[in-house]
């Protein structure tokens, strides 16, 4: 079935090293969300990206939506303690907008 | 405050309990979720409410009953629950209508943490 991927499962980082999450969906996507979940926290939305290439920032975040609309990717420069937490990509299957189909998320743990 | 509130926050029930989630939106959206997340699993969408209507029920076990009584307010009804429906069991809410068009992004509650014993 639908299935979006995320890669990897969980990152240690040491305060200062940039980190990088992968989304890799089975078919098309009409659009990629990106959400981080700090833990004992719930999701809060960070973007939105809809159009194929697709590149936006967002201070020290860059998200990427691949050219197929199949594949997207966050990378965090020069990480901080604020940024752990696990950061979720969810997508809608083009032609279907009813449904989000979401990966599983990757944990990230950042070393002070 | 993200302008979802849930509640209660944690919740301990026996398997022969009847007891309710509810949840209230602030933010004047159209479309309200019921998601349960589970360790190591995607986020598992329940159901979708638009305009008050139920929109999409994913093949939920009807042990879990929602109810929307207007576009604000969302409870989930639970009784006879599983041990393996301990969860965190998120209510999200969006602008547009989870229909024809994409919801945008959608604002989680906090969640409400369920064990059943």
């Amino acid at each position: 079935g639908q299935q979006v991927m995320q890669i990897p499962q969980y990152q240690h980082v040491q305060e200062g090293e940039d980190f990088t999450t992968y989304c890799n969906s089975s078919t098309t996507l009409s659009n990629i969300q990106w959400y981080k979940q700090r833990p004992g926290g719930h999701p809060v939305f960070l973007i939105q990206l809809v159009k194929s290439g697709e590149v936006k920032k967002q201070k020290r975040l860059t998200f990427q939506f691949g050219e197929a609309k199949k594949n997207s990717s966050l990378h965090i420069t020069a990480t901080q303690t604020t940024d752990v937490g696990t950061y979720f990509c969810a997508g809608f299957r083009a032609g279907n907008n009813r449904k989000l189909i979401w990966g599983l998320g990757t944990s990230l743990a950042v070393n002070p | 405050e993200t302008g979802v509130t849930q509640t209660p926050r944690h919740l301990v029930m026996g398997m022969t309990n009847k007891k309710s989630l509810k949840c209230e939106q602030h933010l004047g959206h159209n479309a309200m979720y019921w998601y349960k997340q589970s360790a190591k699993k995607p986020l598992e969408l329940m159901f979708v409410y638009n305009f008050k209507e139920q929109t999409e029920n994913n093949s939920v076990p009807s042990r879990f009953s929602p109810e929307c009584p207007n576009s604000s307010h969302l409870f989930l009804h639970l009784h006879t629950l599983q041990p393996e429906d301990s969860a965190l069991y998120l209510c999200a809410s969006s602008r547009q209508g989870a229909g024809v068009t994409n919801t945008g992004e959608l604002f989680f509650g906090e969640g409400s943490r369920l064990t059943v014993l």
